[in-house]
């Protein structure tokens, strides 16, 4: 039972290419969520999903995009790589949308040059 | 939008010392959440507390969610070096979001 998977590990991007964050969860979960964390600022919800065919903004949904693919898949597109964008993303699932604990995945260091 | 605040943001003690952080607010929560952040690692998910006044316990580690559920802390008694890490809280509710929403997290460092 691998619990949420994410791909790749650790990137480094050039300003203005794109990347896809894979994450797939085993684990039957309704909800997703990608969260990014930076340095004194906690975890911030970038886009999440509620069920399977919805998705919504979080707090700082700005130059991302989302796709959840089916109800293991969730994916998180940068389209045109920033400096800003530099952090170490997670996903996360929970089996309920509220009032559930969340499963982490183990992390993307992405470095964006 | 809905903020959670976290103090301190980092933390320095000698093994056996105790060790507390705190947690507040801007709305109601419906239900707090800490987490735990070993160095390099993912949060991993320690306890939830829903009901006013409510206290938990896991060994050393006391949870408290307060009366007007706004505000929640996390105290560790005679830390160990294990107890490394950064420790989030995460409220839930008061918003239309159904996410949580994370504090800034506590950076605890003990030394041997």
């Amino acid at each position: 039972n691998a619990g949420v998977t994410q791909t790749p590990k650790f990137q480094v991007l050039k300003t203005g290419q794109s990347m896809t964050l894979q994450c797939a969860q085993d684990m039957n979960h309704n909800s997703m969520y990608w969260y990014r964390q930076d340095p004194g600022m906690g975890l911030r919800l970038i886009y999440y999903s509620a069920s399977e065919g919805t998705t919504d903004k979080g707090e700082v949904p700005n130059g991302y995009n989302v796709s959840r693919l089916n109800k293991r898949e969730f994916s998180l597109r940068l389209e045109s790589a920033a400096p800003s964008q530099t952090s170490v993303y997670f996903c996360a699932s929970r089996p309920r949308v509220v009032g559930t604990e969340a499963f982490f995945g183990q992390g993307t260091r992405l470095t964006v040059v | 939008g809905q903020q959670v605040m976290q103090i301190p943001q980092y933390q320095h003690v000698q093994e056996g010392e105790d060790f507390t952080t705190y947690c507040n607010s801007s709305t109601t929560l419906s239900n707090i959440q800490w987490y735990k952040q070993r160095p390099g690692g993912h949060p991993v998910f320690l306890i939830q507390l829903v009901k006013s006044g409510e206290v938990k316990k896991q060994k050393r580690l006391t949870f408290q969610f307060g009366e007007a559920k706004k505000n929640s802390s996390l105290h560790i008694t005679a830390t160990q070096t294990t107890d490394v890490g950064t420790y989030f809280c995460a409220g839930e509710g008061g918003t239309g979001r159904r996410a949580l929403t994370f504090g800034s997290g506590t950076r605890l460092q003990v030394q041997p």
